[in-house]
């Protein structure tokens, strides 16, 4: 069965740090990989999605930036976090093509102060 | 764009009661909507998939449907329990996007 393992759970960071929020899954070859941001009573946001090594694309303007290295892995970085980075950071993954069912990992909850 | 939006906000029931969460969308261009259930402070659980050819689908106490032309969708629960409590996501899947609602956040009264 796939599983989609994200660390750490929880981070405190200052304003101006960097960060690096990694995604793997197992189970699955070839994922579409996702990441979105739940921001404090707000929605869900796309902010990047794979679908292979080396493609990303991103959905919304910012200083974070992401990274697909390996097939099953996904990463978030930023080089100087900002206040309005805090959130929960969600990665998600599903089957290639379009309308596969998303599952989704345990988050990150990210404060930076 | 496409605009999800979930009525009500919250909902508060006692336990045993059926009921009826509503989603909206604002474009019919979907390739599948889904419905998650999440828990305070954790991640998304997947709870019904709905391919936009179909209506409707079931899943224990659950059933969803689907009406694309209008651009509506709801969950039903049947029977409350005090575990249902949770926020309820409905999402709808475009190309490359899962565009969310804000939820419906379910309080059930024991």
């Amino acid at each position: 069965s796939q599983t989609i393992h994200q660390w750490p759970a929880t981070l405190v960071q200052p304003v101006g740090s960097p960060l690096s929020l990694e995604c793997t899954v197992e189970g699955t070859s070839n994922p579409n990989l996702y990441w979105y941001r739940q921001a404090a009573g707000r929605g869900l946001q796309l902010l990047f999605y794979s679908v292979g090594i080396g493609q990303i694309s991103s959905e919304v303007p910012q200083n974070l930036s992401a990274s697909r290295p390996q097939d099953r892995q996904f990463i978030l970085s930023s080089k100087k976090l900002l206040l309005s980075d805090s959130g929960f950071y969600l990665c998600a993954w599903s089957g290639t093509g379009g309308g596969y069912e998303q599952y989704f990992g345990p988050g990150t909850r990210l404060t930076v102060t | 764009k496409q605009e999800v939006t979930q009525i009500p906000a919250a909902l508060s029931v006692p336990e045993g009661e059926n009921l009826v969460l509503n989603c909206s969308f604002t474009d019919s261009a979907i390739y599948n909507l889904q419905w998650f259930r999440q828990d305070p402070g954790k991640g998304l659980t997947s709870l019904l998939l709905i391919q936009s050819s179909q209506r409707e689908q079931t899943s224990g106490r659950l059933n969803a449907s689907l009406d694309k032309s209008s651009g509506r969708s709801t969950l039903y629960i049947a029977a409350s329990q005090p575990g249902d409590s949770a926020t309820y996501l409905c999402a709808v899947m475009g190309a490359n996007n899962l565009f969310f609602g804000t939820g419906t956040r379910l309080t059930v009264i024991p």
